[in-house]
């Protein structure tokens, strides 16, 4: 069971868009619409912003989007906003009820 | 509102146990769901390490799976986490979760630091 595969940062202007990818095996996400997406502030507890691949939890801005194509997830955030600068984790159910997490992501907002 | 509290000391000696317990209010804990812990060590990513299911199912990451134990106590809606042999790369952040079975985390605690050190 691997670590799903993220690139260790991203970044973007104010309201510009940034995309994070998410890439695992056909044993994860490939095989399971059960990706999700969390925030992390440092020194805070993550924050689910999008579950079942595209999903928002209520609360959570539209300007956070989720997608899959094969085996990689991606995370979109539009807008960007300076709140918006915090590490990302994406996830993924992997059968037998086991789960996943991605490398993690730092966004940055310049 | 479900609210999840880590316990537990901060510091553990090397091959001894990890014992921490997450309290839960505003949810019953024998109402449905899972119930999971995950960590992360200081600067790095997320490991989930286990759920448990009311009634005592348990489900363990494959790699922590020879020394971890989670249980629950209804009578308190409580869930707890062992973790035994622990070395210095045990050290972490551990969070409680609500997880939603198969499918995502939606209720974090604030985390408990523990160090393991001599």
């Amino acid at each position: 069971q691997s670590a799903l595969t993220q690139p260790p940062s991203a970044s973007g202007s104010p309201g510009q868009s940034v995309t994070i990818s998410c890439t695992g095996t056909s044993s994860d996400v490939a095989a399971y619409n059960y990706v999700s997406w969390y925030q992390q502030h440092p020194g805070k507890a993550p924050k689910l912003m999008i579950y079942e691949v595209s999903k928002r939890p209520s609360g959570v801005p539209d300007r956070f989007s989720g997608s899959k194509s094969g085996n990689t997830a991606s995370l979109t955030v539009s807008g960007l906003q300076a709140e918006d600068e915090a590490d990302y984790y994406c996830s993924s159910y992997a059968g037998s009820n086991t789960y996943v997490f991605g490398t993690g992501t730092k966004v940055t907002v310049l | 509102q479900v609210q999840l509290q880590e316990s537990g000391p901060g510091l553990v000696k090397p091959s001894e146990t990890l014992s921490l317990i997450c309290a839960v209010s505003g949810y019953s804990i024998s109402s449905g769901y899972q119930w999971g812990w995950i960590r992360q060590p200081p600067g790095k990513g997320l490991e989930w390490i286990g759920s448990i299911y009311h009634g005592g199912s348990t489900y363990y990451n494959a790699s922590l799976k020879s020394r971890v134990t989670i249980s629950e106590d209804t009578s308190k809606n409580q869930f707890s986490l062992k973790l035994n042999s622990v070395t210095a790369a045990d050290t972490a952040v551990y969070y409680c979760a609500r997880d939603r079975i198969q499918d995502s985390f939606d209720y974090w605690g604030q985390g408990i630091l523990v160090t393991v050190s001599s």
